[in-house]
């Protein structure tokens, strides 16, 4: 599975747009890019995953650049409970029989009220 | 529908001390795993289990054994715990068919004294 790259940490005002990227250089064309996050304490949670078009759904955007090499989750309006630690995970679909996550080290989000 | 469920929550041993670390879902997922993190560290993968019967090593699975009880349940065992042994222990499961997504439970909070 391909590495990826986060920044360490992050900070975003309470209500405006958290943007966090990741950086997937070496995404091969049956690779999958998944983001979740882990709030303090708690078991990780899924936010989102996209192949190749940009994604949305009701906790999040992923925009995936055109060549594959990078993407940014979209928190829109950041709230103090969206503070946790966010893992950009790049996976190849294997037909449904190991579908291992490797998780790196993510990015920590800090929401300031 | 509780997810996934892991007991016990909290777990103080001794050196040497043996222990299960029970987990189950009920999600009809075929597939289950277990993770531990350290303090400011990733997730890493002990053990996966694909399907009921089959059981494989993840990342670091040395100190450990599984079983799959059946479809729902997924044990860890520490045989002779170490103070190294000492994380958080998560376990996860998913269905497979498809780039599906991995469902954690709340952890267990391990310490080997």
């Amino acid at each position: 599975d391909a590495k990826t790259t986060q920044p360490t940490s992050m900070d975003c005002a309470e209500g405006r747009a958290a943007n966090l990227p990741c950086n997937h250089s070496t995404i091969s064309g049956n690779e999958y890019v998944y983001w979740y996050r882990q709030i303090h304490s708690q078991g990780p949670q899924y936010i989102i995953h996209g192949l190749k078009n940009n994604e949305t759904n009701e906790m999040a955007s992923l925009i995936i650049t055109e060549d594959r090499k990078s993407s940014t989750l979209i928190l829109p309006h950041a709230t103090l409970r969206d503070t946790a630690v966010y893992y950009c995970i790049v996976r190849a679909f294997y037909g449904g029989a190991t579908n291992k996550l490797i998780f790196g080290t993510g990015t920590l989000l800090a929401v300031q009220p | 529908n509780a997810g996934v469920t892991q007991t016990p929550k909290f777990q103080v041993l001794k050196t040497g001390q043996s222990m299960t670390l029970q987990c189950a879902q009920d999600m009809n997922h075929n597939s289950m795993y277990w993770y531990r993190q350290d303090p400011g560290m990733g997730l890493r993968l002990i053990y996966y289990s694909a399907s009921e019967g089959t059981t494989d090593k993840g990342e670091v699975p040395n100190g450990y054994n599984v079983s799959r009880l059946n479809k729902r349940e997924f044990s860890l065992r520490l045989e002779s715990a170490a103070p190294s042994q000492t994380s958080v222990y998560f376990c996860a499961s998913t269905s497979s068919g498809g780039p599906d997504t991995q469902y954690f439970g709340p952890g267990t909070r391990l310490t080997v004294l």
